[in-house]
């Protein structure tokens, strides 16, 4: 069975701090990894993926196997960067279902 | 285009009526997802469509839900006989097959 956990429902930054969203998951095979973001009376979408190694409005995330990790991380929050953020998990080969973590609310005071 | 399209947005239940809601994913995409997402949870996945076959209906809690997708485009996921705890927001996602996920806006489902 495959499961992601976001530990910190809420973390609460100011302006220019580092951000941290922490994500593990637990997966027997090979994981394709997702960050999805919902901004205020938007819809999900996504982020980035580990896949295509990018950096997505300052966003950056490091797939981690041996730790089974896969944390989002920011150097300088902005107020905009406040939402809510999804870690989500796929298998990376045959048929796949995304499982999603519970969520991190990530507010960025002024 | 335009993006998935969910309605209704909202729908108030009473208890035990039956409800339909209806997702109309963005053309093209063959695989299409409902989730169930509780208040202060994430999504929950309940049944997966690759173009009109049911593949994955394993999320879905109970006989009382239905979902289909006769002509491999709009689905329609409905609950019989409503509960308390149905109270939710139903998301539907379509993808292409690349990993990404594409949401509608979601329905906001209460029962009373």
């Amino acid at each position: 069975a495959q499961r992601v956990t976001q530990p910190e429902k809420l973390l609460s930054v100011f302006k220019g701090a580092p951000v941290e969203l922490k994500c593990n998951y637990s997966y027997s095979g090979s994981p394709e990894l997702f960050w999805y973001v919902q901004y205020s009376r938007q819809r999900l979408q996504l982020l980035l993926r580990h896949i295509s190694r990018e950096s997505i409005k300052g966003f950056t995330a490091d797939l981690n196997k041996g730790e089974t990790s896969f944390h989002l991380k920011k150097p300088f929050a902005q107020e905009e960067d406040s939402a809510m953020y999804y870690c989500a998990l796929t298998s990376s080969g045959g048929s796949y279902i995304p499982t999603f973590g519970r969520g991190t609310s990530l507010i960025v005071h002024p | 285009g335009a993006g998935v399209s969910q309605s209704p947005r909202y729908k108030v239940a009473k208890r035990g009526q039956d409800v339909a809601l209806r997702c109309d994913p963005i053309s093209g995409h063959v695989s299409l997802f409902w989730y169930q997402q509780a208040l202060g949870q994430g999504p929950e996945f309940l049944t997966y469509f690759q173009n009109e076959a049911q593949l994955d209906k394993s999320g879905l809690p109970s006989d009382r839900f239905f979902a289909e997708r006769p002509e491999g485009s709009v689905s329609t996921l409905k609950i019989q006989r409503t509960q308390q705890e149905d109270s939710a927001v139903y998301l539907c996602a379509s993808s292409r097959n690349t990993g990404e996920l594409f949401f509608g806006e979601g329905s906001r489902l209460t029962v009373l």
